[in-house]
């Protein structure tokens, strides 16, 4: 069975920094592209970040391009997401997510950026 | 970025009646290989997200029958044949082809 653990979450100030992880287990985390993607309070889908099983390969959206970056561990099983310069509207739940199809989703973990 | 965008907003729908999500795209979905890359998400009140339907219509392991996904190009639907009390929730398209990944911005099913 495929699970996705996502922690790190929590509540840090404004310009603070959190590093997110997500342990995989029940695949061969090496052969897939694996992504974050968020959800904010009440709001839709927003995908954030996704790196590539070959290595060859990260992707950013706009609004976090150069604060946040994403990284792998395929000896651990684990997916991280470095998070730095924080803003409020980087509040969210953060999910792990495999394949850019999206077809397994962690629990998610709250990351609240508030003073 | 593509725009990826859903009607309606909300759709309430009588218990064993059919209900039907529209999703379009700014850009086609078709890639080099043939396939579309169109997918389907439910997410239940307090859940994460599940996909419910890859590559337009093919629908995941452990997906009722009476989900469907039909479409092509750019224009997408998602249909209930009869809605039922679990199927609750905001229904969310997504394209995974171009980068950025975008999704739609949801629709939210309730029971009359």
């Amino acid at each position: 069975e495929v699970q996705l653990l996502e922690s790190g979450g929590g509540l840090v100030q404004p310009g603070g920094s959190l590093r997110l992880s997500c342990a995989a287990s029940g695949f061969i985390f090496s052969t897939y592209n694996m992504n974050w993607v968020r959800q904010a309070p009440g709001k839709g889908l927003e995908w954030v970040s996704t790196f590539s099983a070959t290595g060859d390969g990260t992707y950013y959206a706009d609004s976090v391009k150069g604060r946040f970056t994403i990284s792998r561990d395929n000896s651990k099983n684990t997916l991280y997401l470095q998070m730095n310069s924080l803003r409020a509207e980087d509040t969210a739940v953060y999910y792990c997510v495999r394949q850019q199809q999206g077809d397994n989703w962690g629990q998610g973990t709250l990351v609240t950026v508030s003073s | 970025d593509v725009v990826m965008t859903q009607s309606p907003l909300s759709l309430p729908v009588t218990l064993g009646q059919p209900a039907s999500i529209s999703c379009k795209s700014s850009q086609s979905l078709v890639y080099s290989d043939g396939d579309t890359y169109l997918n389907w998400f439910q997410q239940r009140p307090g859940q994460s997200p599940r996909r419910l339907i890859y590559k337009v219509s093919k629908r995941d392991s452990g997906v009722p029958e009476r989900f469907s996904g039909s479409g092509s190009g750019t224009d997408f639907t998602l249909k209930i044949s009869r809605v039922e009390a679990e199927d609750v929730g905001v229904y969310y398209c997504m394209q995974s082809i171009h980068w950025p990944l975008t999704f739609g911005g949801g629709t939210k099913v309730e029971i009359k």
